[in-house]
């Protein structure tokens, strides 16, 4: 069985301090993601990494950052959190496909979440 | 710019009429399309791909590139198909997706 875990359910920080969420796969995955999830919004993408030290911005990266310093682990950093930045935040992972008939193993595989409140 | 519209918010029918989740998509290139789905207090999981044609839990989406849509359906719903459902769309070669807004599905009895 996938496992992607989330260090926190609920973390509740204040405004401009610095904030990390962390994320763990034990399946060997090349790519992570970090999304967040607001109603009306779906589900946007922050930052994704495809190998360790790798990563590029996703559609919403500005106030973060991430560090994949080990293939199974990709944190999310807050610099200086602010209350625009109050959301859920899912991790996921995924193999590398390199082929098209490879379609089936490329499935996103996403962690509980972290329920961030910034006050 | 690539976009994923799912055009309802929420979603309410009876247990055993039909439910169809609409979804549309932009895209230049060759899609790949899926529907993820979250039940209540579980995670976001994949429920299917348009490319393995797959029924699952009695839901189909077939592909339709003229009108550049992928919508969900299922002829009889059931209670336990209350969820929050995300179409999706491939971008890149390192599997990014760009999701829809999502479509919130509440089967009364």
């Amino acid at each position: 069985d996938v496992k992607v875990t989330q260090s926190s359910r609920y973390l509740v920080k204040r405004t401009g301090e610095k904030v990390f969420l962390e994320c763990v796969q034990d399946m060997d995955h090349e790519n992570m993601f970090w999304y967040r999830q607001d109603p009306g919004l779906g589900l946007r993408l922050i930052y994704f990494s495809y190998d360790v030290k790798m990563k590029e911005k996703g559609d919403i990266p500005e106030g973060y950052s991430v560090s994949r310093e080990k293939k199974e682990r990709f944190s999310l950093i807050l610099e200086s959190a602010s209350t625009n930045q109050t959301s859920m935040y899912l991790c996921a992972s995924s193999f590398r496909r390199v082929t098209l008939a490879e379609y089936s193993t490329d499935t996103q595989y996403f962690g509980p979440g972290t329920r961030l409140t910034v006050l | 710019a690539q976009r994923v519209t799912q055009p309802e918010k929420l979603l309410s029918v009876f247990k055993g009429a039909p439910v169809e989740l609409k979804c549309n998509y932009s895209y230049s290139g060759s899609p790949e399309l899926f529907w993820y789905v979250q039940y209540s207090r579980q995670r976001l999981q994949l429920l299917l791909r348009h490319i393995s044609r797959e029924s699952i839990k009695g839901f189909t989406a077939d592909l339709n590139k003229g009108e550049t849509s992928f919508h969900l359906k299922k002829p009889f719903a059931q209670e336990e198909d209350s969820a929050m459902y995300y179409c999706a769309l491939r971008l890149t070669s390192w599997g990014k997706l760009q999701f829809g807004a999502g479509t919130q599905v509440v089967v009364t009895p």
